[in-house]
C-alpha cells in the first residue's frame, strides 16, 4: 500500500523562477490538502482540492500561488516568481475523506 | 478564533518519564482533535485523536486528556523512550462555516527523551 507520495523531495530555485510541487494521494483518496511549514513553526493550511475542483483556498497567498488536482495525475502546487520567503517545507495530505495522511514533504529552498 | 495554542515549545525528560504537552483552543465549533508526531525530514504522522464527547483516550503509551469546559486538551506519553524524541503537533478541525476538514495546527513541541 503506497502512502502519499510527493516529489521532488528537495527543490532549489533561484528568485524569480517557478516551482512545481507534485502530490499523489493514497490509492482511493480523492481529497487533497496542501500545508506549508516554515522553519520552527507549525503547519499552515493552504488549499483543499477534490478531483478537478478547488474547494477551499482560504490559506493560499493571493498572488503567485496556484493549485490544481486534475482528473488524471497528481495534484500540483505551483509557485510563480519565487522569493526567499517561499523557502519552506510543503506537505500534502490526502483523505477519503476523514483522517488525513501526510506525505514526506517537499523542501523548497529559494536562493 | 481559529487558533490552537500549544505549550511548551520544547521539553526534555529522562527515559521513563511522562512528558505532557498542552493545547488550548477558542472555537467551540471544533469537534475533532488529533495529535501528530513528526521526525526530522519526515511528514507528520497521526498518533492519536479524540472527539469532545469523551474525556480521555488511550492508545498504547499515548493518552489524550480532554477538558471541554476549559477548551483544553493534552497529550501524555507514558514510559517515554528515546525513540519518542520528535516534534509533536496538536491540531483541531470541525464544523466551522464552510467546513472543509482543514486542520488548524498548534505551534509544535520538540520533545527530547534522554537515555
Amino acid at each position: 500500500n503506497a502512502g502519499v507520495m510527493q516529489n521532488p523531495r528537495h527543490l532549489v530555485r533561484r528568485r524569480g523562477q517557478e516551482a512545481r510541487l507534485r502530490c499523489s494521494p493514497m490509492k482511493g483518496h480523492s481529497h487533497v490538502y496542501w500545508y506549508r511549514q516554515l522553519p520552527e513553526e507549525g503547519l499552515k493550511f493552504m488549499v483543499y482540492l477534490q478531483k478537478e475542483n478547488i474547494i477551499d483556498e482560504s490559506g493560499m497567498p493571493k498572488e503567485r500561488f496556484s493549485a490544481e488536482f486534475p482528473k488524471e495525475g497528481p495534484s500540483i502546487l505551483r509557485i510563480q516568481q519565487v522569493v526567499r520567503g517561499d523557502s519552506a517545507a510543503y506537505f500534502c495530505a490526502s483523505s477519503n475523506p476523514g483522517e488525513q495522511y501526510f506525505g514526506p514533504g517537499t523542501r523548497l529552498t529559494v536562493t | 478564533q481559529q487558533q490552537v495554542k500549544q505549550s511548551p515549545q520544547s521539553l526534555i525528560v529522562q527515559k521513563g518519564g511522562i512528558p505532557i504537552i498542552n493545547c488550548a483552543y477558542e472555537n467551540t465549533a471544533f469537534d475533532y482533535f488529533p495529535w501528530y508526531q513528526q521526525f526530522p525530514g519526515k511528514g507528520p504522522a497521526l498518533l492519536i485523536a479524540i472527539r469532545p464527547d469523551v474525556s480521555e483516550k488511550k492508545e498504547g503509551r499515548f493518552t489524550i486528556s480532554f477538558n471541554k469546559s476549559a477548551k483544553q486538551f493534552s497529550l501524555h506519553i507514558m514510559d517515554s523512550q528515546p525513540g519518542d524524541s520528535a516534534t509533536y503537533f496538536c491540531a483541531a478541525k470541525g464544523a466551522l462555516s464552510g467546513n472543509t476538514g482543514k486542520l488548524i495546527f498548534g505551534q509544535g513541541t520538540t520533545l527530547q527523551v534522554k537515555p
